[in-house]
């Protein structure tokens, strides 16, 4: 089955920097990504998405790429605020079409 | 709308008790799944549905029954809690296996002593 992990567990920044979040995958036959915004004590958000036949995607501050041949994909966020600051979670769709879950990375933002 | 209504939101259970969590959704969504959140382990499925009548196994079903008799509701039952079963929990919906953003209800956390 579908298998996913992500890296790093915890991402520190500068505000103002970047910050890139990678994920890889097992099974070539996924072919949808999303990443998902998780702020303390809430649920988890949809804030992009990406499926198999285009390889990257942006939406303002926000970007994914995708490698299908490597098989990861990998979320970048420009400009960072401390709005930003949240626990992000990437996931691949399996042939159940269920989503696979990264474990997450904590992103903080110093100011 | 009120998209996924999820309740309660913390609940306390003795090791041996049962419980239902309740989960349901107001936009007639086909797909419905419960996941649990452990630190640093992400989500993970339990159970899924992707109609009514319909109920599949996720990746850590044991300990856990659910049920989808209308579209609305997709209840999670803890038969005999175990500490093990300490976590916060999600509902989740999606429209379809195409459309596949998900919505998650707000959690609920259980700690079973």
């Amino acid at each position: 089955g579908e298998n996913v992990e992500q890296h790093p567990s915890t991402l520190s920044v500068q505000e103002g920097d970047s910050a890139v979040i990678k994920c890889t995958y097992s099974d070539s036959a996924s072919n949808y990504f999303p990443w998902y915004k998780q702020e303390l004590g809430k649920r988890p958000q949809l804030i992009i998405d990406i499926r198999s036949n285009v390889g990257e995607k942006k939406d303002q501050r926000i970007a994914v790429t995708l490698n299908k041949t490597a098989k990861h994909f990998s979320l970048h966020i420009t400009e960072t605020q401390p709005e930003d600051s949240a626990v992000y979670f990437c996931a691949a769709r399996d042939s159940n079409y269920q989503l696979i879950w990264g474990a997450g990375t904590k992103l903080i933002i110093k100011p | 709308n009120a998209g996924v209504t999820q309740t309660p939101k913390f609940q306390v259970l003795k090791t041996g008790q049962s419980m239902t969590l309740q989960c349901a959704q107001d936009m007639n969504h086909e797909y419905m799944s419960w996941y649990r959140q452990d630190p640093g382990m992400g989500l993970r499925l339990i159970h899924y549905s992707v109609g009514a009548g319909i109920t599949d196994q996720g990746e850590v079903p044991n300990g856990y029954n659910v049920s989808r008799s209308t579209t609305e509701d997709f209840p999670l039952r803890l038969l005999s809690a175990a500490p093990s079963q300490t976590s916060v929990y999600f509902c989740a919906s999606r429209q379809g296996r195409e459309n596949t953003e998900a919505f998650f209800g707000q959690g609920t956390r259980l700690t079973v002593v």
